[in-house]
């Protein structure tokens, strides 16, 4: 099954507790991207990658850091959280030229 | 700047009530644009699309939007709406090229 996968779905941590949120497609996409919901914001572009090695900030980067090393996967990294970072993180995929498909979410709580 | 519009914050109607949900953009070409729809606690799924060609595009469950270039909309229309489409509705314009900006999101409630 054609599918975005995001682990974990909930997390809760401490301020300043180095995580990772990963993000792995199946669809041979090149292009990856990660968001974040908030209320009344919509959803906000994080960072974005265009193939492996290749990645770029998005709207909101401050705080994050991605890695492209191989083009299913595109982890999200958060080196010391905060909680005005917490949100529900969405990854998405997409081939060229085409619609982005979203994962499921994870639901970031940082204390 | 390129931004996407969605006025209203909260929509209610009733069970086989017809809806349109607003969506308008600023953008510097003329965009991609999408409809996502995201049912509680779930991720975002694609209702329909546009990138060229006829205005009038069909989606899935029954949904449709039209692209008006003079207006710079992309209303979202359904005839009748069933109480399964109780969800919150994203308008998005883009490109591949350059990010996907997402309005803010209507949410719908359906009265039996």
């Amino acid at each position: 099954e054609a599918q975005v996968t995001q682990n974990p779905r909930y997390l809760i941590t401490v301020t300043g507790k180095k995580l990772t949120v990963t993000c792995s497609q199946n669809m041979n996409h090149e292009y990856m991207s990660w968001y974040r919901q908030d209320p009344g914001l919509g959803l906000r572009q994080i960072y974005y990658s265009m193939n492996v090695e290749v990645t770029d900030k998005g709207d909101v980067p401050e705080g994050y850091k991605v890695s492209r090393k191989e083009k299913r996967n595109f982890p999200l990294i958060l080196e010391s959280p905060s909680p005005n970072q917490t949100s529900l993180y969405f990854c998405a995929s997409s081939p060229s030229t085409d619609t982005q498909y979203f994962g499921p979410g994870t639901r970031l709580t940082v204390l | 700047a390129q931004s996407v519009t969605q006025p209203d914050i909260h929509i209610t109607v009733s069970e086989g009530a017809s809806l349109e949900l607003r969506c308008n953009y600023s953008y510097g070409a003329t965009p991609y644009l999408f409809w996502y729809v995201q049912s509680p606690g779930q991720g975002l799924q694609l209702l329909l699309k546009y990138f060229s060609g006829d205005t009038l595009v069909q989606g899935i469950k029954g949904f449709e939007a039209e692209f008006k270039r003079s207006q710079s909309s992309f209303n979202l229309r359904k005839p009748s709406v069933h109480w399964s489409d109780a969800a919150e509705y994203f308008c998005a314009v883009g490109t591949w090229t350059d990010k996907l900006i997402f309005g803010t999101g209507t949410r719908l409630q359906v009265f039996p």
